[in-house]
């Protein structure tokens, strides 16, 4: 089973449309949670970081964890066509080395007019 | 300002080159990263440095050698890559080793003919 699990899509949704973007992770010593956001080609941008159960709102960005399932999202309402990326969610562990970020494989989202 | 600036963007090199990739930062952050993403993956990490000292290397191979010449600067050096070490590199840094929040710059693409 992988650390962190999130489904790859691609998903596509119409603009204006409430999007909801999902991970799983199976190790409870995980301790952050962040979402990115990258472009074609581009470096990933953090978009929101939380470390407890619960919603965390920016914006049209909302990041939600539940720790007791080891599940979090990441909803963007009033989808926009320039919200087309690949959203990555990552949690981090903190080891004797320093933070090592453990990333899911990514979900694709194209926002179409 | 949360800018990581990595050059050259684009860089193609023969399996016989020596080349260098390069990574700066002026937000005061202690702690840097090499990562690299392999198209439709997410990012691996390769090597941590703290306080220029060369804190993990994920048994990367020789092939690619780090240099974290001062604070603000992480170089990655390349001799006798394979074709199959083409990729995105990125470079991210944190407040410290202890920080979570890590942020990454743009990249590098390299292809390695």
């Amino acid at each position: 089973q992988k650390e962190v699990e999130q489904d790859p899509g691609p998903l596509s949704v119409p603009e204006g449309a409430i999007v909801s973007l999902n991970c799983t992770y199976s190790n409870s010593a995980f301790q952050y949670f962040m979402w990115y956001r990258q472009y074609s080609r581009k470096g990933p941008e953090l978009l929101m970081y939380t470390y407890s159960s619960g919603n965390k709102e920016d914006g049209r960005f909302t990041a939600q964890v539940d720790k007791s399932s080891k599940y979090i999202s990441l909803f963007i309402r009033d989808s926009q066509p320039s919200d087309s990326a690949t959203y990555l969610c990552a949690i981090n562990i903190l080891t004797g080395g320093g933070n090592k970020l453990t990333f899911g494989t990514g979900t694709q989202l194209k926002v179409e007019l | 300002d949360t800018e990581v600036t990595q050059t050259p963007k684009h860089l193609v090199m023969g399996m016989t080159n020596k080349k260098s990739l390069k990574c700066e930062q002026h937000m005061g952050h202690r702690a840097m990263y090499w990562y690299k993403q392999k198209a439709k993956k997410p990012p691996e990490l390769m090597f941590v440095y703290s306080y220029e000292k060369l804190s993990i290397n994920e048994s990367v191979p020789s092939r690619f050698s780090p240099e974290c010449p001062n604070s603000s600067l992480l170089n990655l050096h390349l001799h006798a890559l394979q074709p199959e070490d083409s990729a995105l590199y990125l470079c991210a840094s944190s407040q410290d080793l202890s920080s979570p929040i890590q942020y990454f710059g743009a990249g590098t693409r390299l292809s390695v003919l």
